[in-house]
């Protein structure tokens, strides 16, 4: 079985404050893959980030960057300087490759990050 | 290419009808999924398609709801008889490989409202 945890469901901070969304997961194989989606208001989802379980390096995409921790399971997401753009509601999600299931992404329930001007 | 595309994106429908949404992947995207948003339950993977052919239904909810895929260009989920509990946000993704290994695509989505 596996399961993501996003255990903040509403994060609302001022303009330009950093803020670090975070995700938790639950798995039993050794080969996974962690994901970050978007989703504006608009409701389109948007993909931000892809890394396999065996690439710990942390990365930095602009104003953003992951922190992906093995040892705790978790696979954190930091936005620097947030602005009301980044006001969206944000999914971590899993998926196993070789599970005898799907090979689809299973998702968290989402935080929804409110920037407020 | 303009991407996923699903139609009609809001459907409003009574109870007992019948209900079909249509998808079109990105040209040359060998994986097809379909998943469902709920405020309850989150995203859910429905049923994917790899080349066409159905891989894993089990996300499927019931007997009430089938998929099809005739060709690469074009998928359908069908829901008869429609439930007022089948209304939800229903979602296509297309990608090159298996989500694992690459960037899945979304439709924006079809909002059902099933009274």
């Amino acid at each position: 079985a596996q399961k993501v945890t996003q255990a903040q469901t509403e994060i609302s901070v001022v303009e330009k404050e950093d803020v670090t969304l975070d995700c938790v997961y639950e798995t039993r194989d050794t080969t996974y893959y962690l994901f970050w989606y978007k989703q504006p208001p608009s409701g389109e989802l948007v993909f931000l980030i892809r890394r396999n379980s065996f690439d710990e390096q942390n990365e930095i995409s602009g104003r953003y960057s992951w922190n992906f921790q093995k040892s705790t399971s978790s696979f954190n997401f930091t936005i620097t300087a947030s602005q009301v753009v980044d006001s969206a509601v944000y999914f971590c999600a899993l998926s196993e490759p070789w599970e005898g299931g799907a090979d689809g992404l299973t998702f968290g329930k989402g935080t929804h990050l409110i920037i407020q001007p | 290419d303009a991407g996923v595309i699903q139609s009609p994106r809001h459907e409003v429908t009574e109870m007992g009808q019948e209900v079909t949404l249509r998808c079109k992947p990105i040209s040359g995207h060998d994986y097809l999924f379909w998943y469902r948003q709920t405020m309850m339950r989150g995203l859910e993977l429905l049923i994917y398609f790899n080349n066409n052919v159905p891989i894993d239904d089990s996300g499927m909810p019931e007997d009430r709801f089938s998929a099809k895929m005739p060709n690469a260009s074009f998928s359908t989920l069908k829901i008869q008889p429609s439930e007022p509990r089948d209304s939800a946000v229903y979602f296509c993704a297309s990608s090159l490989g298996p989500p694992s290994n690459t960037e899945a695509f979304f439709g924006q989505g079809t909002r059902l409202t099933v009274v």
